[in-house]
């Protein structure tokens, strides 16, 4: 079945470092690609997204590109804040079409910026 | 990004009893919402798929009879807790299909912290 494996935290950075998650995944057909966010105490939030091969998502500095032939879709922001500190998902979707369609999570990394 | 909402975001309830959580898509109709559960500092872990208008798809291990999931409109699916107890504990999270012409994108809702005494 599908999976997505992400790199294990935690990841502790000093502000205005670079961030790397890496996420590769397993799946059959051309699944979408995300990256989502959790604040302490709150839901997910869609942080950037990849529809197709070569496609790259973008948002508040963060960036991934959709690797077909690495499978993969790691996470990156040249300079990390603060405010950056929170728990990532990395995540596919699958049965796009039809009725079976949901979304497979990676573990998540947790990522602490510090002053 | 769209916006999903669950009421309430924290209860606490006594062992035995009935809680309701509720999931609305506040500005896109959703034909398709999902329940998660997840444990502290832990990933989700996908309960059921709600469709408007049919019964939702449990998945493996999850009992159907304790967890009720009714997704009455496009835009509310409830999730009913019954006779819950403390191992029932935890932060469920819902989540609202987007699909449209061009998009295809699940938003969460904040979540609700149900704690069981």
């Amino acid at each position: 079945g599908d999976s997505v494996t992400q790199m294990e935290g935690p990841v502790t950075l000093s502000e205005e470092a670079f961030l790397t998650i890496n996420c590769t995944y397993t799946a059959t057909g051309y699944p979408s690609l995300f990256w989502y966010v959790q604040y302490p105490g709150e839901g997910l939030q869609l942080l950037l997204k990849a529809t197709k091969a070569d496609d790259k998502g973008s948002n508040k500095g963060f960036e991934a590109t959709y690797r077909k032939e690495t499978t993969s879709f790691h996470l990156e922001k040249g300079s990390v804040q603060v405010s950056d500190s929170a728990v990532y998902f990395c995540a596919l979707s699958s049965g796009s079409g039809g009725s079976n369609y949901k979304l497979t999570f990676g573990k998540g990394t947790l990522l602490t910026v510090n002053p | 990004g769209a916006v999903v909402s669950q009421h309430p975001s924290r209860v606490i309830c006594k062992s035995g009893t009935s809680v309701k959580i509720e999931c609305r898509s506040l500005d896109f109709q959703a034909t398709t919402m999902f329940w998660y559960r997840q444990f502290p500092k832990q990933s989700l872990m996908l309960m059921a798929t709600s469709n408007e208008g049919s019964k939702a798809t449990y998945e493996q291990g999850v009992e159907k009879d304790k967890f009720l999931i009714n997704h009455a409109s496009l835009t509310l699916s409830t999730l009913t807790v019954t006779s819950a107890h403390p191992e029932d504990s935890s932060f469920y999270i819902c989540s609202a299909r987007d699909l449209g012409e061009r998009t295809d994108t699940q938003y969460f809702g904040p979540g609700t912290r149900l704690t069981v005494l």
